[in-house]
């Protein structure tokens, strides 16, 4: 168990819906990292957030967006799905670094979408 | 341009076969690189991670790799697999001056018992 926690596990909508996904950091990140995992693509990193604040961006659509909020949960908002959306939905965190290297990521479970 | 590679994409062993799983980085600047691996149906856990210091680092599980920095390498061994490391392993990198991580393809490994 790392200590990150995600809902929904499962998630099965249908195209053209908007669904939220939700991330829960380990105790003391600070920092929320959003990915999306299908065969075909594999892991791409979507966007990262630090102390509420957007940090990094990667290769996250526009129908999609994230937050962070004050208690240091993300979610992650899919619009206007399509088919092509299905996949596995990972978060990570981190201690986080104001300005310094890279550390160690945490990832959670996941949450698998279904669009049909 | 930031780029992992991930070479082998599937490999099959017999267990107390060795192993090295090919990861090579394209970046500019200074890189700390990682080793992830998802085992079925469990979220990815680190192996381990170079930062700096001694190029060859030793994870867990009896996995290590080796930062060979002038052929842009972090290459993944273990001396002897076992049906347990049955799992799918990611090469990660994260360029210091940026807050991405770069994740490679992946490559499957399965061991036959």
């Amino acid at each position: 168990d790392s200590g990150v926690t995600q809902t929904p596990k499962h998630l099965i909508t249908a195209t053209g819906q908007r669904v939220t996904l939700r991330c829960s950091p380990r105790s003391g990140d600070l920092s929320v990292y959003w990915y999306q995992q299908s065969l075909d693509q594999g892991l791409q990193f979507l966007i990262q957030y630090y102390n509420g604040e957007e940090r990094a961006k990667g290769n996250i659509l526009e129908r999609f967006s994230a937050q962070q909020f004050p208690d240091l949960h993300s979610e992650l908002n899919l619009s206007s799905l399509e088919l092509g959306d299905s996949a596995l939905y990972f978060c990570a965190s981190s201690v986080g670094f104001a300005g310094g290297p890279i550390d160690t990521q945490y990832f959670g479970p996941g949450t698998r979408l279904t669009v049909l | 341009a930031q780029s992992v590679s991930q070479h082998n994409h599937h490999v099959i062993l017999s267990e107390a076969a060795s192993l090295e799983l090919g990861c090579n980085y394209s970046y500019g600047g200074t890189v700390n690189l990682f080793w992830y691996v998802q085992y079925p149906g469990q979220h990815l856990q680190l192996l381990l991670k170079y930062f700096s210091g001694d190029p060859l680092v030793k994870g867990i599980k009896g996995f290590e790799a080796e930062f060979i920095k002038s052929k842009f390498s972090f290459n993944l061994r273990k001396p002897s697999v076992q049906w347990s490391d049955t799992a799918e392993y990611f090469c990660a990198l994260g360029g210091s001056g940026t807050y991405k991580y770069i994740f490679g393809t992946g490559t499957r490994l399965k061991v036959l018992a």
